[in-house]
């Protein structure tokens, strides 16, 4: 089946530093991607929508200047930390669509901010 | 807006019990609907999923029936295995309107005891 990629699976950093989570499907095309987070013990939360050749759309309340997207080609979405603080220490997951009715998930980025 | 509702856990059981994990959902659109599965420090898998009312999914012996008229998704497996402890999540996608992003249910922890 399909398969998608994150990379790196887990990151520590200094606070006030950036952090780069890629997301990749490996064996079909994605136009678009999903960058979800997830706190301890709880459901996905919907970040944004990662667009190929435009921008992301981003949920209500998550802020686009500190969380930075780009969707470089039609197998890669990016997204950047910014000015990493402790609050942002979570499981990040992507996800990409595979026609009409499925999406594959990555395996998640834990994100551990000192 | 979208919403999925899940049976509260955690769910503790003996193995070879009977499963029951509860799924409802509310959607403007035609939905299609899933359970994923997520094991500890893993991103999710999907598990199975149903796209139009009164199909049945099934994986691994775990079940789930689209049930348009009670807008449920309940998930069953006859006998359970100490390997399916995991968090389990019911998810709906309504490519009409949300152009195939996910809403997930809060999650259910499954622990079978040996």
């Amino acid at each position: 089946g399909a398969v998608v990629s994150q990379h790196p699976s887990w990151v520590i950093c200094k606070s006030g530093t950036s952090v780069k989570i890629e997301c990749r499907s490996l064996d079909f095309q994605a136009t678009t991607m999903f960058w979800y987070r997830q706190f301890p013990k709880q459901s996905l939360m919907l970040m944004a929508t990662s667009n190929e050749g435009s921008k992301a759309t981003y949920e209500q309340g998550v802020e686009k200047d500190k969380f930075l997207i780009n969707h470089a080609s039609l197998t890669l979405s990016t997204l950047t930390v910014t000015s990493a603080h402790p609050e942002d220490s979570s499981f990040y997951i992507c996800s990409a669509p595979s026609g009409r009715e499925t999406q594959y998930f990555g395996p998640g980025t834990r994100l551990l901010v000192l | 807006g979208d919403s999925v509702t899940q049976m509260e856990g955690p769910v503790t059981l003996s193995e070879e019990a009977f499963l029951t994990i509860n799924c409802t959902y509310t959607a403007t659109g035609y939905p299609s609907l899933f359970w994923y599965v997520q094991y500890p420090g893993e991103g999710l898998q999907l598990l199975l999923k149903a796209t139009k009312a009164d199909d049945k999914g099934s994986n691994k012996g775990f079940e789930a029936t689209y049930r348009k008229e009670t807008t449920s998704f309940h998930l069953e497996k006859g006998s359970v295995q100490v390997s399916d402890s995991a968090v389990y999540f019911c998810a709906l996608s309504d490519r009409d309107t949300n152009a195939g992003k996910s809403t997930f249910g809060d999650g259910t922890t499954l622990t079978v005891k040996p």
